[in-house]
This record gives C-alpha cells, sequence and structure tokens, in this order.
C-alpha cells in the first residue's frame, strides 16, 4: 500500500461545478498537509498548506483534512476553465522535515 | 515565494551521455532539493542539495548517477549520468526559503533519451 493514495482522473466537471479531490494516507504521523496546481509543462505550484485537523480557506479553495481519517480534501467553487490543471497532495511530519511525500495527482479538465 | 529558474527547460539526449540542469533562485534559500516526476507516479525526491558539502540522497538514489553541486545559497546543478532511457523524467529543482516554511518548485527540466 502506497503512503498517498490520489485517485489519478481525469476528472471532467461543467464550469461553475464544486469540485472535490481527495487524498488518502496510512501515516499517521503526518502533519502537514498541501495541495499543490500543476499546468502542463510547468512546476507544482503551492496552493495551500494547513496543520493538522481543520479547514483552511483561500478564496474559492478549501482545503480540509480529517486526521482521524487519515483523508484531505480540496474543494474548488466556482470552477473555472482556468483551474484545468494536475493537483498533488502532499504531506510531510514533523515541522522542519520537508521530505514531502506526494500522490500521484489527479488531472482535471473544467469544461466551458 | 522565491522565483525559481532551471535550465535548460527540455533536453533530448542520446543513451550514454550526460546532462547538467541548473536551479538558479533569486534570494537566499534556506534547503534546495531534487525531485524526479516520471509520467503517472507522484513527484520522487532525489536528494537534498546541500551548501558546501555533499548532496544527502534518498533510497534508491546514488551520487555516481546523479552528482549534486550546491556552491552557494541560490545555486545547484543536477547532472544525470551515464544516461538510458528509464531516465526520461522531468527533473525539478524546490527550494525553502528563510521566510516561508513551505517548499515552491521550479518549472522542471524535461528529458527525453533515446
Amino acid at each position: 500500500q502506497k503512503e498517498v493514495e490520489q485517485d489519478p482522473g481525469p476528472l471532467s466537471v461543467p464550469e461553475g461545478a464544486i469540485v472535490s479531490l481527495n487524498c488518502t494516507y496510512s501515516n499517521s504521523a503526518f502533519q502537514y498537509f498541501m495541495w499543490y496546481r500543476q499546468y502542463s509543462r510547468k512546476g507544482p505550484e503551492l496552493l495551500m498548506y494547513t496543520y493538522s485537523s481543520g479547514n483552511k480557506e483561500d478564496g474559492r479553495f478549501t482545503a480540509q483534512v480529517d486526521k482521524s481519517s487519515k483523508y484531505i480534501s480540496l474543494f474548488i467553487r466556482d470552477s473555472q476553465p482556468s483551474d484545468s490543471a494536475t493537483y498533488l497532495c502532499a504531506m510531510s511530519g514533523t515541522s522542519g522535515t520537508y521530505k514531502y511525500i506526494f500522490g500521484t495527482g489527479t488531472r482535471l479538465k473544467v469544461l466551458a | 515565494s522565491a522565483v525559481i529558474s532551471q535550465k535548460p527547460s527540455r533536453d533530448i539526449c542520446q543513451r550514454g551521455t550526460s546532462l547538467t540542469i541548473q536551479c538558479q533562485v533569486d534570494s537566499q534559500v534556506t534547503m534546495m532539493f531534487w525531485y524526479r516526476q516520471q509520467p503517472g507516479q507522484s513527484l520522487t525526491l532525489i536528494a537534498t542539495a546541500n551548501q558546501g558539502s555533499e548532496a544527502t540522497y534518498e533510497s534508491g538514489f546514488v551520487i555516481d548517477k546523479f552528482p549534486i553541486s550546491r556552491p552557494n545559497l541560490t545555486f545547484s546543478t543536477l547532472t544525470v549520468s551515464n544516461m538510458s532511457p528509464e531516465d526520461s523524467s522531468i527533473y525539478l529543482c524546490s527550494v525553502v526559503s528563510h521566510s516561508y516554511n513551505e517548499q515552491f518548485f521550479g518549472p522542471g527540466t524535461r528529458l527525453t533519451v533515446l
């Protein structure tokens, strides 16, 4: 079993839809959870960074962490064609440990 | 966030040759890393580039195959040596800055080995 599991998609949604992207993990030591967005032929871009359980909101994006279920989510409201990209989850253990474990990424396509 | 550039952005190389990838950051950073991203797979950490000393390699990666230099706080190179088609991948530099705890990535180098 991989440490981090992420459905590769592709996920196609109509413009304006609410998108839910998810990752599950097996290591209970993970404390820091990140979401990156990667456009084709570009490097990953940090979207959200959360610590421990709970929600964090930034504009149209909400990151949710449920440590009891070892499950994290990224919600995108009012999705736009410009949101079409691959979304990678990443996680790490203690502060200062930058050895992130990444999911394989979910490819999202928002149709105009 | 730090601005990171990589050179070359892409290259096509012959089997048995070597390629050196450069990573330049616009500000001094605490840590620099090199990752590999193969199609359909997650990002895999190759090594941590240490300033003025030998890089710290992850399991499965060795210095002879992936020599790394980091002469100062803003620059690092990764060499992919004696390449084979299995080395075809995207190679990414990432940094953690003094100001932020988050990790930022460069645009990547797309390598194809024939």
